[in-house]
């Protein structure tokens, strides 16, 4: 079965340091990986896809389908990425998986 | 462009009560989903449904109906409600595989 790590609940950094939010995922398929973003009072959206591989908000993440993980990372935090962010798997036609989430808190 | 609306976005019911959560979407998706987020745990998916007169059962369906009602509208519904039902919900829909999937704005259940 598919399943989706992210070991760290919370993660706090001070504005302008680099940021790396862990994924590791388990599949026994091709997967496609995903990470979204809820910001404080807002719904949950898509923040970037690894079949992309964009640079979405300065933030990029990269498969690395030998370690099986798909970290989140960008060079200079700032207090706007503040939230909660989940890593995302999906398998199959219809299950899109998540992780437990990581709170990123970015302080001034 | 309203894109997947819940309702209620708050509810207090009392154990052993039941009720139905709303979802619609109009961006005319084949798939929806209702999850439920807990702290520490995530989402998990409770329900899906891969096109209009299809739903499955997700992660953690005890304890929940589904209907999808026609293509615009999945309603999740609590039979009776359990103080473990206590919880945020999630509608989601996709065009059809969620390799972009698009959320509502919440319910907020409690069960008392």
């Amino acid at each position: 079965a598919q399943r989706v790590t992210q070991p760290e609940k919370l993660l706090s950094v001070f504005k302008g340091a680099p940021v790396e939010l862990k994924c590791n995922y388990s599949y026994s398929g091709s997967p496609e990986l995903f990470w979204y973003v809820q910001y404080s009072r807002q719904r949950l959206q898509l923040l970037l896809r690894h079949i992309s591989r964009e640079s979405i908000k300065g933030f990029t993440a990269d498969l690395n389908k030998g370690e099986t993980s798909f970290h989140l990372k960008k060079p200079f935090a700032q207090e706007e990425d503040s939230a909660m962010y989940y890593c995302a798997l999906v398998s199959g036609y219809s299950t899109l998986t998540f992780g437990k989430g990581t709170m990123l808190l970015v302080s001034p | 462009n309203a894109g997947v609306t819940q309702t209620p976005k708050f509810q207090v019911l009392k154990t052993g009560q039941s009720m139905t959560l709303q979802c619609a979407q109009d961006m005319n998706h084949n798939s929806m989903y209702w999850y439920r987020q807990d702290p520490g745990m995530g989402l998990r998916l409770i329900y899906y449904s891969a096109s209009e007169g299809t739903t499955d059962k997700g992660e953690v369906p005890n304890g929940y109906n589904v209907s999808r009602l026609n293509k615009r509208e999945f309603s999740l519904r609590l039979e009776s409600a359990a103080p473990s039902q206590t919880s945020v919900y999630f509608c989601a829909s996709s065009h059809d595989r969620p390799t972009e999937a698009f959320f509502g704005q919440g319910t907020r259940l409690t069960v008392v």
